[in-house]
């Protein structure tokens, strides 16, 4: 089975502090996807990557950075962390190529205070 | 942004009903239109792929069409169970490979 584990499942934050979102899978996939889901607007995708070291911008990747050293790693980076950055943030990764599915994590609840 | 829609918004079925929902999307720069299952406090789980008009796929009592000219995809499910209730999630993924997902449909099975 695939696995895709977050670092957390639930994070509280101050504004201002340096966040980091941490996503791991096991199934040797290339690529790894992060989205945040608010009430209403469904999943937006921020960032995703295609291979190490590789990213491309997604829907809403402003305030967000994104690192990708090893293959079964991707992390997301909340710089300086703002209140309009509380979210679900889920990960997900994907065979290589399209019209592949993709596997989700459980989620981190991140709450900016 | 593009725009991904699913109706209804919510749903209530008694057991033993059959339903469907409906996902719409942009029929320009079509490559894939997804189904994912999402269950409270888990994480969405694929249901299928489809990227060929007039697709139709199949999985247990769930079913699911595309149309990429007019731009749709209805998801079935055949005599609706308790285990079923979950939100429905589609997703249009376009020939850059950028992925827009709908806001859900919120299914509940009445038992």
């Amino acid at each position: 089975d695939v696995k895709v584990t977050q670092s957390s499942r639930y994070l509280v934050k101050r504004t201002g502090e340096k966040v980091f979102l941490e996503c791991v899978q096991d199934m040797d996939h290339e690529n790894m996807f992060w989205y945040r889901q608010d009430p209403g607007l469904g999943l937006r995708l921020i960032y995703f990557s295609y291979d190490v070291k590789m990213k491309e911008k997604g829907d809403i990747p402003e305030g967000y950075s994104v690192s990708r050293e090893k293959k079964e790693r991707f992390s997301l980076i909340l710089e300086s962390a703002s209140t309009n950055q509380t979210s679900m943030y889920l990960c997900a990764s994907s065979l290589f190529g399209n019209s592949y599915e993709q596997y989700f994590g459980p989620g981190t609840r991140l709450t900016v205070t | 942004i593009l725009n991904v829609e699913q109706s209804p918004q919510s749903l209530h079925v008694q057991e033993g009903d059959s339903t469907n929902f409906t996902c719409s999307f942009p029929s320009s720069n079509f490559y894939a239109l997804h189904w994912y299952r999402w269950e409270t406090a888990k994480s969405p789980e694929a249901l299928f792929v489809m990227t060929l008009n007039g697709d139709e796929k199949k999985k247990g009592r769930i079913s699911a069409t595309l149309n990429t000219k007019e731009g749709y995809s209805y998801l079935y499910i055949k005599g609706s169970q308790p285990e079923d209730s979950a939100t429905y999630l589609c997703a249009f993924q376009n020939t850059g490979n950028q992925f827009y997902f709908g806001t859900g449909t919120s299914l509940t099975v009445i038992p």
